[in-house]
């Protein structure tokens, strides 16, 4: 149990384009997913926090206008990194966590998406 | 959430037991210590947790001295798989864990042949 997956799991996309990245859990009801972002050989930071059907809560310094999260169903979060660039290129990680009373109450993770920006 | 302290990196012969120190001794009474593991270009991989008592799954054993101000992780017979780099974390359970962890440095444990 408590499987969760990301799509696609690395994608090249050239400066200036949109990428879209997936979070999905797979065996449990997830309210609330969490955006991880890792730069090589440094640790995972925390980007953002979304609750399924409100808006996301962003960690200081990352920008809500770049980073575009929807939490529309209780399986699914999307990260949309607009207009990426270079600097952009990184290990994006979900975790989703279930509701207390589920079994599914601490954070599982992603496989991680690895975001190559030309 | 209170600060952890870990070793950047240990070695560990297979089949030994690999145990990983953590210190947090600012801990308060309502934090629980928290263990994740990350194999390269994977992501974090949840393995533990406990509050005050000592505590045993099916990956691994986690030993909380009596003052709460440090712990052990256990893994009792290591494989090869499980070099990685490995997570001490230190947060509040308030409402099942609403909020992100915290990642420090961690332990970059290396499993020799």
């Amino acid at each position: 149990g408590a499987v969760v997956s990301q799509h696609p799991s690395w994608v090249i996309c050239k400066s200036g384009t949109s990428v879209k990245i997936e979070c999905r859990s797979l065996d449990f009801q997830a309210t609330t997913m969490f955006w991880y972002r890792q730069f090589p050989k440094q640790s995972l930071m925390l980007m953002a926090t979304s609750n399924e059907g409100s808006k996301a809560t962003y960690e200081q310094g990352v920008e809500k206008d770049k980073f575009l999260i929807n939490h529309a169903s209780l399986t699914l979060s999307t990260l949309t990194v607009t207009s990426a660039h270079p600097e952009d290129s990184s290990f994006y990680i979900c975790s989703a966590r279930g509701a207390g009373t589920s079994g599914y109450n601490e954070q599982f993770f992603g496989p991680g998406t690895r975001l190559t920006v030309l | 959430d209170a600060k952890t302290t870990q070793p950047t990196s240990m070695d560990c012969a297979e089949g030994r037991a690999a145990n990983l120190p953590c210190n947090h001794s600012t801990i308060s009474g309502n934090e629980y210590v928290y263990w994740y593991r990350q194999i390269h270009s994977q992501g974090p991989q949840y393995i533990i947790h406990g509050l005050k008592n000592n505590e045993t799954n099916e990956m691994a054993s986690l030993i909380i001295t009596e003052d709460r101000k440090s712990s052990t992780l256990i893994l009792p017979h290591a494989t090869l798989r499980d070099t990685a780099v490995y997570y001490c974390i230190v947060r509040l359970r308030s409402g099942g864990g609403a909020d992100g962890l915290t990642f420090g440095k961690g332990t970059h444990l290396i499993i020799q042949p």
